[in-house]
């Protein structure tokens, strides 16, 4: 069974800081990666998704790099704003199907 | 594009109650439909996937006599939370697929059920 783990739980950073957000997974059969944000009683906004034949994937200010053989993903945000703040989640779609495994979450506090 | 919408946002029922949740692809047709549900602090948890015109596959431990699930169209999906208990509270996301070359899942903004 696909385990999804992230690291730190939770975090908080002055703004302006990069954030650094870490995603392991235990099996590297997967299909692609996916990051999405949630804020506080709302559903998820996707941020980006990594096919399993690709390392990385940027948008805006949003870098995530994927390192399948070793089951990890790295989600970084440069230059933290406010506007940042919010529980950001990490998702594999395994192999031969298409049911997404979720980790518990970053919770990200960035103060200005 | 890719926009999923639920009904409603937020219920409240009294214990013994059925709710319906309404899960809609606005502007792509889903051939398969998902829904999870989510704890405070906790991640999401596949409940269930739809497929249009077929009965729904359940994850382990989850009570189809209890959640059930109807996919009748190619946009639309319905959960129905058979007599409700305050257990039963929870938020309740839907995403849908287009079973697209990525197979990315598009989510609804949720809806957050408290049964008294």
């Amino acid at each position: 069974k696909q385990e999804v783990t992230q690291i730190p739980a939770a975090l908080s950073v002055p703004e302006g800081e990069n954030l650094v957000l870490n995603c392991s997974f235990t099996d590297s059969a997967i299909y692609n990666l996916q990051w999405f944000r949630q804020d506080p009683g709302k559903g998820l906004t996707s941020l980006l998704l990594i096919q399993s034949s690709q390392r990385e994937q940027t948008s805006g200010r949003l870098n995530a790099s994927l390192d399948k053989s070793s089951g990890r993903s790295t989600l970084y945000i440069a230059a933290s704003q406010p506007g940042d703040s919010a529980t950001y989640l990490c998702a594999v779609t395994p192999g031969g199907n298409n049911r997404l495994a979720f980790g518990k979450g970053n919770q990200v506090v960035v103060i200005p | 594009g890719a926009v999923v919408s639920q009904h409603p946002s937020r219920v409240i029922c009294k214990s013994g109650t059925s709710v319906k949740i309404e899960c809609r692809s606005l502007d792509f047709q889903a051939t398969t439909m998902f829904w999870y549900r989510q704890f405070p602090k906790q991640s999401l948890m596949l409940m269930a996937t739809s497929n249009e015109g077929s009965k729904a596959t359940y994850e382990q431990g989850v009570e189809k006599d209890k959640f059930l699930i109807n996919h009748a169209s190619l946009t639309l999906s319905t959960l129905t939370v058979a007599s409700a208990h305050p257990e039963d509270s929870s938020f309740y996301i839907c995403s849908a697929s287009d079973g697209g070359s990525y197979n990315e899942q598009f989510f609804g903004p949720g809806t957050r059920l408290t049964v008294l």
